[in-house]
């Protein structure tokens, strides 16, 4: 398969605890995104990177989260002192396009993350 | 970003072609409109893209006025599985990045 994979599917943890997701992106895809998806609501920008350069952060993405995506390849996304308001789907996605003005995405199939 | 309005849910029968309207009045020049399918716990997947008049592909049609200021995603004779969230998207994706804003998108239910 040679989609764009995410790990975990399903992380449980308890509030005041750190977690960290993990998304390979398709290969050779120079933009890899990350988004937050609520249950009813469309997923919302978290972040975006071209290659390993983190060029943008939404105002959602607070001092407790981090990301990074080392050599440009798969990227993680930590939250540090889980909040029980950060109970959500962690959706990642990549593009291939490079500075051209017809974006598409492919995204994975998420991380559901809940904080008891 | 150019904002869009879509009906929140539509309900539709097997074998019926399905049309979904999206508002995007503040649609800028450089902008191209996009719609994308979800399934339950799974991501949003690519449907259609389209600057101006009509895109089809093996999936849908998308038909868009000259001004621009909407979009209609066509379904042809849908079935059970054609039942998701469809997102409209519009947006400028150059050297900036695609700066997305899904919305809540519109739920097709179709029936047998």
């Amino acid at each position: 398969d040679t989609g764009v994979s995410q790990n975990p599917r399903h992380k449980i943890t308890k509030r005041g605890q750190n977690v960290t997701f993990r998304c390979d992106p398709i290969s050779e895809h120079n933009r890899l995104y990350w988004y937050r998806q609520t249950l009813g609501q469309g997923p919302e920008f978290l972040t975006y990177f071209q290659n390993e350069a983190q060029l943008e952060k939404s105002r959602l993405l607070s001092d407790r989260f981090s990301a990074e995506r080392p050599k440009g390849s798969f990227s993680t996304l930590e939250i540090q002192r889980t909040e029980q308001g950060d109970s959500a789907m962690y959706l990642c996605a990549s593009s291939p396009t490079r500075d051209t003005t017809n974006e598409k995405l492919f995204f994975g199939s998420g991380t559901q993350l809940s904080v008891l | 970003l150019a904002k869009t309005t879509q009906p929140i849910s539509m309900d539709s029968y097997e074998g019926q072609e399905v049309n979904i309207t999206c508002s995007h009045n503040n649609i800028a020049t450089n902008d191209y409109i996009t719609w994308y399918q979800q399934f339950p716990s799974q991501g949003p997947r690519f449907i259609i893209q389209g600057y101006k008049t009509k895109v089809t592909n093996e999936v849908a049609s998308l038909f868009i006025p000259a001004d621009r200021k909407s979009s209609t995603l066509s379904l042809p004779r849908v079935s059970l599985s054609d039942t998701a969230v469809y997102y409209c998207l519009v947006g400028d994706y150059g050297t900036g990045g695609f700066k997305t804003i899904f919305g809540a998108g519109t739920r097709l239910f179709v029936k047998a």
